[in-house]
């Protein structure tokens, strides 16, 4: 069964704070590692997708960095706005798949 | 910019009925995917479909369920008799390709099933 853990479950962080939150997964058989931005009544938007171990991504004031030898990536928010307040989640994608496996997801609450 | 339709947005069933959830997926698209999340759970993935056939499927995707391309545009998730753990919210999904898709999936937004 694969496994992919998000942490913290959920966060509440201040207009104009940075924060930043982990997704764990399997390190072997990596071939993918997806994240996405799901606002209440909307459907799953894609971030980013990372195929290489060291991999980075920006987009605005969101980035995530990507470690396939120990499993993990990290999604960075900088200076925190309420549109940001939505769940994040991130998605395995195994060698061999012809599907990506979620996490539960950090939901992030930005407080005026 | 283009989306993936779902329809109907909310369905209530009576359990023991047959529903069948309707999706759009984008037009030059030709990976499929339905997933569901039940209230308070992980999203889970139910099954894959490429040229036509079913590429994976979960251990949810029993013979309850089936999906269909009936007419090269929509893509049909079917469960024959619902129960009451049939309950979730089914997102339906589409992507160019497949494998680490610089792109990602492409979601609908969504039915809301609740088996009463």
């Amino acid at each position: 069964i694969l496994n992919v853990e998000q942490s913290p479950q959920s966060l509440h962080v201040q207009e104009g704070d940075s924060t930043n939150f982990t997704c764990s997964f399997p390190s072997s058989n990596f071939y993918a590692l997806h994240w996405y931005r799901w606002e209440t009544a909307k459907s799953p938007e894609a971030l980013f997708v990372m195929t290489l171990n060291g991999d980075e991504k920006k987009k605005g004031r969101i980035s995530a960095t990507l470690n396939t030898k120990e499993g993990y990536s990290y999604l960075y928010i900088k200076g925190s706005q309420p549109e940001d307040s939505a769940t994040y989640l991130c998605a395995f994608y195994r060698l061999g798949d012809d599907k990506i496996i979620f996490g539960k997801g950090t939901r992030l609450h930005i407080l005026p | 910019e283009p989306e993936v339709t779902q329809t109907p947005s909310h369905q209530v069933t009576q359990m023991g009925q047959e529903v069948i959830l309707r999706c759009v997926p984008i037009s030059n698209h030709l990976y499929f995917y339905w997933y569901r999340q039940i209230l308070g759970q992980k999203v889970e993935f139910l099954v894959s479909f490429y040229n036509n056939e079913i590429s994976e499927k979960s251990e949810i995707f029993d013979d309850q369920f089936s999906v269909e391309r009936p007419d090269g545009s929509n893509f049909t998730l079917k469960i024959r008799s619902t129960k009451l753990e049939d309950s979730a919210m089914y997102f339906c999904a589409s992507s160019e390709l497949t494998g680490p898709d610089i792109y990602g999936y492409t979601f609908g937004s969504g039915t809301r099933l609740t088996v009463v």
